[in-house]
């Protein structure tokens, strides 16, 4: 069972350099998300995509893009990567019903010089 | 934007020690979550609460909802090593609300 599979798993960027995360999940859920997690603060929501088709800002959604290319696969996108932007970021993925309970991919750690 | 007060921020233990952990917030909560990472990996869902008062059990784990509402708080018994790691609250404000709510962790670590 692969659940939430996230690619790359390492990355360094230059400032200005852009990149996409990719995300698939398996378990034909409905809702997928992207967080970041910064020491100390816990996760933030970028974007989600409640379901094929629709994708709605989180909390911090500034300085990224998102696209739901189908029902598996999610990516998440760095036009002009920032300092700021250095992170380990988690894809997830949950059944529309399940109110919160989500499966959560290995996270990919990006660093922005 | 609105995190909930997680406590204590780190935990050292000795095996065999019994662990509490809880989440405060100001505002009423539909739902808690709490759960779990290990270092290099996601999230794990450890035990999902829906209705005030409830609790439950998940082997040496027990959480519970809040009468209020407004907190949650979950036990280990009986720690073992595999127990380290940092778990997370999280919390839903409204029912179909996408954007959980989440708090900033409690590390634990075991003492040799």
């Amino acid at each position: 069972n692969a659940g939430v599979t996230q690619t790359p798993k390492f990355q360094v960027l230059k400032t200005g350099q852009s990149m996409t995360l990719q995300c698939a999940q398996d378990m034909n859920h409905n809702s997928m998300y992207w967080y970041r997690q910064d020491p100390g603060m816990g996760l933030r929501l970028i974007y989600y995509s409640a379901s094929e088709g629709t994708t709605d800002k989180g909390e911090v959604p500034n300085g990224y893009n998102v696209s739901r290319l189908n029902k598996r696969e999610f990516s998440l996108r760095l036009e002009s990567a920032a300092p700021s932007q250095t992170s380990v970021y988690f894809c997830a993925s949950s059944d529309q019903g399940e109110a919160g309970e989500l499966f959560f991919g290995e996270g990919s750690r990006l660093t922005v010089l | 934007g609105q995190q909930l007060n997680q406590s204590p921020q780190s935990m050292f233990i000795q095996e065999g020690e019994d662990v509490s952990m809880n989440c405060t917030s100001s505002s009423i909560f539909n739902t808690w979550l709490w759960y779990k990472q290990e270092p290099g990996e996601g999230p794990v869902l450890l035990i999902a609460l829906y209705k005030a008062g409830e609790l439950t059990s998940n082997g040496r784990l027990t959480a519970q909802f809040g009468i209020t509402r407004k907190d949650s708080f979950l036990n280990i018994s009986a720690s073992i090593p595999s127990d380290v790691g940092i778990y997370f609250c999280a919390g839903q404000l409204v029912v179909g609300d996408y954007q959980l709510i989440w708090g900033a962790g409690t590390k634990l670590i075991i003492k040799p």
